[in-house]
């Protein structure tokens, strides 16, 4: 069973690019979960998705951010007109159930320039 | 102040020694959850212990939660090298609510074992 898998690994955006952060959950879970990690700092919570619903969205920017989980394929996290204070590690993560344990992803790391 | 700080910062011992790390959180939960993050690298899980259970153990692992504190501790025993990692703890909120799934992380304590 491959873990959580996430893509691109690595990520270079000129300020005002768009960013699209992709995280395929492992099989048979169908929870997910986005966290932002500055650096020298712990994970913020970002969203919370189960297939095709937002569940909480309560961590993410009120602007230019936005999450999906669609019915088939992996989940986007959709960043419009990244500015540098975007620049961190993204970190996906899932779980079989909405508690409990959850299985991280490698991460994105989001450099803008 | 953050639900989930963690004490010390940072620790460094030698190999062999026990290392003891402090969370402490502010609200009710449903669980804590210890993971471990090597440098650049995503997180793992190593434990969870829920809000009825006050030890837990698992291999060199030693959990315990105080719910009256609001406390958690974890202890590596008979500490190795490549135990050096950062480790947080992070917690589940009650049951019930959109809250449910999702994890508060502390900010951490940087691990240094010295062979």
């Amino acid at each position: 069973n491959a873990g959580v898998m996430q893509n691109p690994r690595h990520l270079v955006r000129r300020r005002g690019q768009e960013a699209r952060l992709r995280c395929s959950p492992m099989k048979g879970h169908s929870h997910v979960y986005w966290y932002r990690q500055l650096p020298e700092e712990g994970l913020k919570f970002m969203v919370y998705l189960q297939k095709e619903n937002i569940i909480d969205e309560s961590g993410m920017p009120k602007e230019r951010f936005s999450a999906e989980f669609p019915k088939e394929g992996p989940s986007i996290l959709r960043i419009q007109q990244v500015v540098r204070g975007d620049s961190a590690a993204y970190f996906c993560a899932s779980s079989p159930r909405g508690i409990g344990e959850q299985f991280f992803g490698p991460g994105t790391r989001l450099t803008v320039l | 102040s953050q639900q989930g700080e963690e004490d010390p910062q940072a620790l460094s011992i030698q190999e062999g020694e026990n290392a003891t790390m402090n969370c402490s959180y502010k609200t009710s939960i449903n669980n804590l959850q210890w993971y471990r993050q090597n440098s650049g690298r995503g997180l793992v899980h190593l434990i969870l212990i829920r809000s009825n259970e006050r030890e837990k153990h698992s291999g060199r692992l030693r959990v315990t939660l105080d719910t009256s504190k609001k406390s958690s501790s974890l202890l590596i025993t008979a500490s190795r090298a490549a135990d050096t990692a950062s480790y947080f703890c992070a917690t589940a909120l009650g049951a019930g609510g959109t809250s449910y799934g999702k994890l508060t992380f502390g900010q951490g304590t940087i691990l240094t074992v010295h062979p």
